[in-house]
């Protein structure tokens, strides 16, 4: 079974941290993707990542940097957390652009930022 | 306006209803039309996946997909409390770039309650 995980369930932190989220999937999967879900919002691209040290922004990239160093590995970084920061953040991956693109997502980190 | 448009709900049904979950799209271009489920605290795993236009059943579960008026349905037969979840559609264009091909546009999701 793909799996993919994060590094935390539940995050708090104060306005004008820096903030990592982690993300690892072990099926050797190309494509990496962070979203945001929000109520009334659905879930939106902040950036993917299709090869190691690739990234390209997704729909809402402002405020956010993500880092691949490994294949498995997936960083979100907010660069100084900002109360409308607060969210759910979910982390995906895919096994490359041909076939059905089904992505597979991890749990999920809810992150509130006061 | 969105790509994709999906009412939010809330739906709530009797157990053993038949449940029609709709997206509407803008894009020409999507073939790959997708079902996610996403219960409470969970992240969202794929229900269903349909290549272009046609139907696809799976259990109590049936896709459908109508290009010429970029519908989509997903059809729950004989509900279940276990049913109770978020419901995302989502889709994407054939591929034509490697990095373009990869990624889903999301509807916003319908939330449906089965009660017992």
């Amino acid at each position: 079974d793909v799996k993919v995980t994060q590094s935390s369930r539940y995050l708090v932190k104060r306005t004008g941290e820096k903030v990592f989220l982690e993300c690892v999937q072990d099926m050797d999967h190309e494509n990496m993707f962070w979203y945001r879900q929000d109520p009334g919002l659905g879930l939106r691209l902040i950036y993917f990542s299709y090869d190691v040290k690739m990234k390209e922004k997704g729909d809402i990239p402002e405020g956010y940097s993500v880092s691949r160093e490994k294949k498995e590995r997936f960083s979100l970084i907010l660069e100084s957390a900002s109360t409308n920061q607060t969210s759910m953040y979910l982390c995906a991956s895919s096994l490359n652009p041909h076939g059905n693109n089904e992505q597979f997502f991890g749990p999920g980190t809810r992150l509130t930022v006061l | 306006q969105k790509e994709v448009e999906q009412d939010p709900g809330p739906l709530s049904v009797p157990e053993g209803a038949i449940v029609s979950l709709n997206c509407t799209y803008s894009n020409s271009a999507f073939q790959y039309f997708m079902w996610y489920r996403q219960y409470s605290r969970k992240g969202p795993e794929l229900l269903m996946y349909t290549y272009s236009s046609g139907n696809k059943e799976d259990g109590r579960f049936t896709a459908q997909v109508d290009k010429s008026s970029k519908y989509i349905s997903l059809f729950i037969r004989d509900s279940q409390p276990s049913d109770s979840a978020t419901y995302l559609c989502a889709m994407s264009a054939r591929v034509y770039r490697e990095t373009s091909g990869s990624r889903l546009t999301f509807g916003e999701g319908t939330q449906l309650t089965v009660n017992p």
